[in-house]
């Protein structure tokens, strides 16, 4: 695609279920990262795809998060027995490798909300 | 550890004025700097992006930014701002030359007609 999409665009859930937020990177990136964006808060790296390799898992919060990429494109993160601390945008990027110069492309975000 | 700090939360010009944003970095060696910007409903945009070489770095969209390693900063300028430069400004720093990327809190600019 043109750009890296995101859906849904907005998520209202109740405290403890389950969420699933997809990600759709730029065809042929082949990495993709995930970040959390809370309230006065900067973006927080949360975890990182490059290809068939392990993912980087160190920037999820709890083991109630987690994510996989199938097929080496779309992703999903999942939250699960969502609290309200986990309300906030999540955003997807993708970039061509993983070199620091290579430019992320970020979608537009999943904005969650946890009542 | 590494952080990003960006002192102004927000931060109000008039259209047509000049734009400093300031950000500051700790970090023990070069680092690889970043500025982006977020629209209202958009993703984030790579501005500008410094890794080596000549400290002041050109932009899109008019954006230029200094490196001064003395001063631990890496401020965004635009000589005149345009109200469709109206969003949110990230600075970030790459780790360890990676894409782990720290980035700071964020400097929501409004431009008066």
């Amino acid at each position: 695609g043109a750009g890296v999409s995101q859906s849904p665009s907005n998520k209202v859930t109740e405290k403890g279920k389950d969420v699933e937020l997809r990600c759709d990177p730029i065809s042929g990136h082949t990495a993709l990262y995930w970040y959390r964006q809370s309230l006065g808060q900067g973006l927080e790296f949360l975890i990182y795809f490059q290809g068939n390799s392990a993912p980087d898992k160190s920037g999820l919060p709890s083991d109630r998060f987690s994510a996989e990429r199938t097929g080496g494109s779309v992703s999903t993160l999942t939250i699960q027995r969502t609290q309200q601390e986990d309300s906030a945008v999540y955003l997807c990027a993708s970039s061509s490798t993983s070199g620091v110069w290579n430019e992320q492309f970020f979608g537009p975000g999943t904005r969650l909300t946890v009542l | 550890a590494q952080s990003v700090t960006q002192p102004d939360i927000h931060i109000t010009v008039s259209e047509g004025a000049s734009l400093e944003l300031r950000c500051n970095y700790s970090y023990g060696a070069t680092p690889y700097l970043f500025w982006y910007v977020q629209s209202p409903g958009q993703g984030l945009q790579l501005l500008l992006k410094y890794f080596s070489g000549d400290t002041l770095v050109q932009g899109i969209k008019g954006f230029e930014a200094e490196f001064k390693r003395s001063q631990s900063s890496f401020n965004l300028r635009k000589p005149s701002v345009h109200w469709s430069d109206a969003a949110e400004y990230f600075c970030a720093v790459s780790t360890s030359g990676t894409y782990k990327y720290i980035f700071g809190t964020g400097t929501r600019l409004k431009v008066l007609a």
